[in-house]
């Protein structure tokens, strides 16, 4: 069974600023892949970053990067120099199965407010 | 290179009808997911589908159906609504999940369709 717990449900930065949201999963797979995923006003998910539990770094992806710590099943996103375009609802995901299935299973959200 | 689009992005509808949402998939991706978003929570995953058949299922009543067509493009049925249906339902598209084999090969969504239930 999966869990994914984001105890954030708001967070704000200031512009240019570095924010770090909170993201902890509860699965009993061992081999597991958790996913951030970025929910503006328009409603599109978009996707963020991508974690496997097998890779050995914390992934990047130019200003997000994952501060993945499976010993404390933390997968937490990184954002560097917050812009006002990052103002949405980001979403930790959970992949669902130990399959190729590439279905997800999401926490309840954060919404993030950058401050000009 | 179109994305993801799903219609209509707005629908309302009383207690007890049936209704149909559409989705058409990124170019290239063969595989359909849908999810339903009530207001404030995450989205929940409802079913899959490949080669025109249901690949995988989430925890959903049998009100809730679907079907891909040759094109890959899909829809999802509802029948018998209840008030608790309202909310935001997206399509996520992507590739074969065999050929994803768990590397994290990402969904891509479309925008949803708001559905409201009176």
């Amino acid at each position: 069974a999966q869990k994914i717990t984001q105890t954030q449900p708001g967070m704000f930065v200031q512009e240019k600023e570095a924010v770090t949201l909170d993201c902890t999963y509860d699965t009993s797979d061992q081999s597991y892949g958790l996913f951030w995923y970025k929910q503006p006003s328009s409603g599109e998910m978009i996707f963020l970053i991508y974690q496997g539990s097998y890779d050995e770094q914390n992934a990047t992806e130019g200003r997000y990067s994952l501060n993945f710590q499976k010993a404390r099943k933390s997968a937490n996103l990184v954002i560097s120099a917050s812009q006002l375009g990052d103002s949405a609802m980001y979403f930790c995901a959970d992949r669902l199965g130990q399959t190729g299935a590439n279905n997800l299973f999401f926490g309840t959200g954060t919404r993030l407010t950058v401050i000009p | 290179d179109a994305g993801v689009t799903q219609s209509p992005t707005h629908l309302i509808k009383t207690r007890g009808q049936q209704v149909t949402l559409r989705c058409s998939p990124k170019s290239g991706h063969d595989t359909v997911s849908w999810y339903q978003q009530a207001l404030g929570q995450g989205p929940q995953f409802i079913f899959q589908y490949y080669e025109e058949e249901e690949r995988q299922r989430g925890n959903f009543p049998d009100r809730f159906s679907g079907h891909q067509f040759p094109n890959y493009s899909s829809e999802l049925n509802v029948n018998a609504l209840l008030l608790g249906d309202s909310a935001l339902y997206l399509c996520a598209s992507s590739l074969e999940p065999d050929i994803a084999g768990g590397s994290g090969e990402k969904l891509f969504f479309g925008s949803g369709t708001q559905l409201s239930v009176l």
